[in-house]
């Protein structure tokens, strides 16, 4: 069974600088997704970005993009120019065949 | 909005009660889950439904119950439940349960077990 690990329960940013989440996940597969989720305060989970395991170009959704890094099993998410709606929780998730495993996610806090 | 209502929003119950949760999504999708997000725990896949049929059974408990009628609607019934099983439960859909899909969540339902 695959394992995602987020090892920062909390993190901040100053409004318009940039942070970077990390997250890590063990998979013995060699096809798969991996996605950042954004739940807000309102709790209703949305998709940030996703990056296929294939490919080795890093994704990128306008102030979001990601570090993935196959060989140490590294998927960091970057947000630039950090806004106050940025502010939630942030989970990794890893997905292959029908098994879809989540991080224990990170509390972002945007200090204006 | 996402597309997938979650009713209701909150539920208090007792142990010795029968309930059930409802998820519909308007996304014409395929595949529909249920997850438990407990404090501080990474959110835990229960049920995977794919054309109506289980396709997952992470290990829950028989008090919970789901249920697949069709592609857009979900339930998860209830019945005597325990206190630690007081989480916010999400339903998600997604096209199919194919790997390559995201997922859509839907706001979830808070319950709390008395």
């Amino acid at each position: 069974a695959q394992t995602v690990t987020q090892s920062q329960p909390e993190m901040s940013v100053q409004e318009a600088e940039t942070v970077t989440l990390s997250c890590t996940y063990d998979t013995s597969e060699s096809d798969y997704y991996l996605f950042w989720y954004k739940q807000p305060p309102s709790r209703q989970m949305i998709l940030v970005i996703r990056q296929e395991a294939y490919k080795q170009q890093n994704a990128t959704e306008n102030r979001f993009s990601v570090n993935f890094q196959k060989a140490a099993k590294s998927f960091s998410l970057k947000i630039s120019d950090s806004q106050l709606g940025d502010a939630a929780m942030y989970f990794c998730a890893a997905h292959n065949n029908n098994d879809m495993r989540f991080g224990a996610g990170t509390r972002l806090t945007v200090k204006p | 909005e996402t597309g997938v209502t979650q009713t209701p929003r909150h539920l208090v119950m007792g142990m010795t009660n029968k309930k059930s949760l409802k998820c519909e999504q308007h996304l014409g999708h395929n595949a529909m889950y249920w997850y438990k997000q407990s404090a501080k725990k990474p959110l835990e896949l229960m049920f995977v439904y794919n054309f109506k049929e289980q396709t997952e059974n992470n290990s829950v408990p028989s008090r919970f119950s789901p249920e697949c009628p069709n592609s857009s609607h979900l339930f998860l019934h209830l019945h005597t439940l325990q206190p630690e099983d007081s989480a916010l439960y999400l339903c998600a859909s997604s096209p199919t349960s194919g790997y390559s899909y995201e997922q859509y969540f839907g706001p979830g339902t808070r319950l709390t077990v008395t």
